[in-house]
């Protein structure tokens, strides 16, 4: 079976902290992503990579960044963690173009 | 733009087949995806249409029609464990999306005994 696992299912951080949340795929799949997910707004794409070091902007990136130095890892950074940014937070892999994504547990995060 | 719309909500009992439908507008279209999603779950994947018609995997089907921009997922004999909510997503191939995924807002389903 994939499995898609994320660092942390709970997160409190405070207002200006720089915020690092992790994600680890172990079937070797080529492409990552990030999404958040609101209450009536389904899931929104943070950002998503194709490859290592490789990554595309998705519909809501500003205030994120991501980093993809292994193949497996693609970690999400809030680089000055706001209110607005409280959230589930959803990271999933895929194996080339194939339609089916997989997704990990999520991090609720919370920062106040 | 990209748009999906699918309702909000839907109640049902225990027994009864649920239909829950899915328009979409994209500059480009793929295919069309459904996920399930248990309150404080992760989303699982259900089901995939590329082409129009119906394609059926036990309990849950799932239907296409590419030029009326609509699908659907038919949920029969409803058990309380369909409770969760489902999302519609499309693969859109615009210039400008490389083939990722729009998710609809998601439907909540209530299945009642």
């Amino acid at each position: 079976d994939v499995k898609v696992t994320q660092s942390s299912r709970y997160l409190v951080k405070r207002t200006g902290e720089k915020v690092f949340l992790e994600c680890v795929q172990d079937m070797d799949h080529e492409n990552m992503f990030w999404y958040r997910q609101d209450p009536g707004l389904g899931l929104r794409l943070i950002y998503f990579s194709y490859d290592v070091k490789m990554k595309e902007k998705g519909d809501i990136p500003e205030g994120y960044s991501v980093s993809r130095e292994k193949k497996e890892r693609f970690s999400l950074i809030l680089e000055s963690a706001s209110t607005n940014q409280t959230s589930m937070y959803l990271c999933a892999s895929s194996p080339g173009l194939r339609y089916e994504q997989y997704f990990g547990p999520g991090t609720r995060l919370t920062v106040t | 733009g990209q748009s999906l719309e699918q309702p909000s909500e839907v109640t049902a009992v225990e027994g009864a087949i649920v239909q829950i439908n899915c328009t979409y507008q994209t500059s480009g279209f793929y295919g069309l995806s459904w996920y399930q999603q248990h309150d404080g779950g992760a989303p699982t994947f259900l089901s995939y249409n590329a082409l129009d018609g119906l394609e059926e995997t036990g309990r849950f089907s799932s239907f296409l029609s590419r030029s009326d921009s609509y699908g659907y997922l038919l949920l029969q004999e409803l058990q309380m464990k369909d409770s969760a909510s489902y999302f519609c997503a499309v693969r859109d191939t615009g210039t400008d999306s490389w083939g990722k995924l729009q998710f609809g807002a998601g439907t909540q389903v209530v299945v009642t005994p």
